[in-house]
This record gives C-alpha cells, structure tokens and sequence, in this order.
C-alpha cells in the first residue's frame, strides 16, 4: 500500500516562532488533506489541496503532486496551535485516505 | 446542521462482547468511512461506503461488520470484542470520492 510519512515526529516552538511541516507519500494520489487534531481529540480540517497553494490566516500548505510532498506551514505560532498534525492522502481507487503518523507540535508561551 | 454525529462518546466492554457504533451525517453525503486511532499512530481506514447499500473493505477490516441502509447512517459492529479492538473510533464523510472529509468527535472505546 501507499506510504505517508511525515516529518519532524515532534517539534517544540516558542510562542511567535514559525515552522514547516512536511508530509511525503510513495504513489500517485488523488487528493491531499491537512488536519489538525487538538488536545482534545477532534480533528479539525485545515486544508483540502491536492496541488498548488493555499493559505487560511496563519496557516498555508503547498503540495507538488508531481514531487509527492506537501509543506504546511505554521506563521507566528500560538499555543492554540498546539497538538497533532496529520496529512492524509486519497489513492485512486474508491475513497480510501491514508494517514501518516503525524507531528506532534507543543508551542510554549 | 450537525455535521457528522457519533454515539456513544465512551464504552467499556469485555472480550467477546458484541456493540455497535453509531454515525450519522445531516449533510446528505454520499461517502462515509469509518477509522480506527491507536496511541502514536494515525487514522488507518477499517470500512467504508460509496453510497447506500454499497460498503468495501479498507485497511483493517478484520472484526469489524458495517452495512449502509440510508445515506444518512453508517453504524460498526463489532460481533466478538477483543482487546486487540481498544482504541478510539472516528467516523467521516465527505460529499464526492476523495474528496474533503469531515469527521465525527470520535468514540472511545475499551476492551477488557
């Protein structure tokens, strides 16, 4: 099966600072989603973006298909950002995403 | 509008016991899958359904039985629990295949 895997495991941020988050996957796919899952468990969808650039506040994403990869990019870090962030991605066949295993972010104040 | 609705929150059974996992979506979408999240891990696909009356096999099937009687509904069943089955349960849909799925707050769920 397709694998998707997702770099750093962890990472550790000061207030303010920014950070880049990569997500990588082995074939093909059909689409790519960003999520962010709180401490709380709930998963939040950030972005739906199977190629090119989108951004939401401080928060942007780029995925080259082409390349298969995807950057999240986290602005001017706040503790809310906190928590798990995972990519999952949608191979052609049915509706099967994959997940990787995720970053977990902690920002200290 | 709810969006994606899962009961119960939490369960504990014991080995051997049989449950069922409810979802529910008030956003008419046809596409609906069920994941399974184990410590450390992500989401790793267990069924899902392209629409009523259809359902297939994801990634980890085995122990689990689902059925889709409305384009609403989509519950699991776990026929004979096992403690291997501990972990936390999270329904999604999304409106077209491979497309943005939302998700449900998750059931948690112990076996003993």
């Amino acid at each position: 099966g397709i694998q998707v895997e997702q770099s750093p495991p962890d990472l550790i941020l000061q207030e303010g600072a920014n950070s880049t988050l990569r997500c990588n996957f082995s074939d093909s796919v059909n689409n790519l989603q960003w999520f962010h899952q709180n401490p709380w468990g709930q998963l939040i969808n950030l972005f739906y973006i199977p190629s090119g650039t989108k951004q939401n506040g401080r928060l942007s994403a780029t995925t080259v298909a082409t390349e298969r990869y995807s950057l999240l990019y986290i602005s001017s870090s706040q503790t809310t950002d906190s928590g798990v962030y995972f990519c999952a991605v949608d191979i052609w066949t049915g509706n099967q995403f994959y997940f990787g295993t995720g970053t977990s972010l902690t920002v200290i104040p | 509008n709810a969006g994606v609705t899962q009961t119960p929150k939490f369960q504990v059974l014991k080995t051997g016991q049989s449950m069922t996992l409810q979802c529910a979506q008030d956003m008419n979408h046809e596409y609906m899958s069920w994941y399974r999240q184990d410590p450390g891990m992500g989401l790793r696909l267990i069924h899902y359904s392209v629409g009523a009356g259809i359902t297939d096999q994801g990634e980890v099937p085995n122990g689990y039985n689902v059925s889709r009687s409305t384009t609403e509904d989509f519950p699991l069943r776990l026929l004979s629990a096992a403690p291997s089955q501990t972990s936390v349960y999270f329904c999604a849909s999304s409106y077209s295949e491979g497309g943005e799925q939302f998700f449900g707050p998750g059931t948690r769920l112990t076996v003993l």
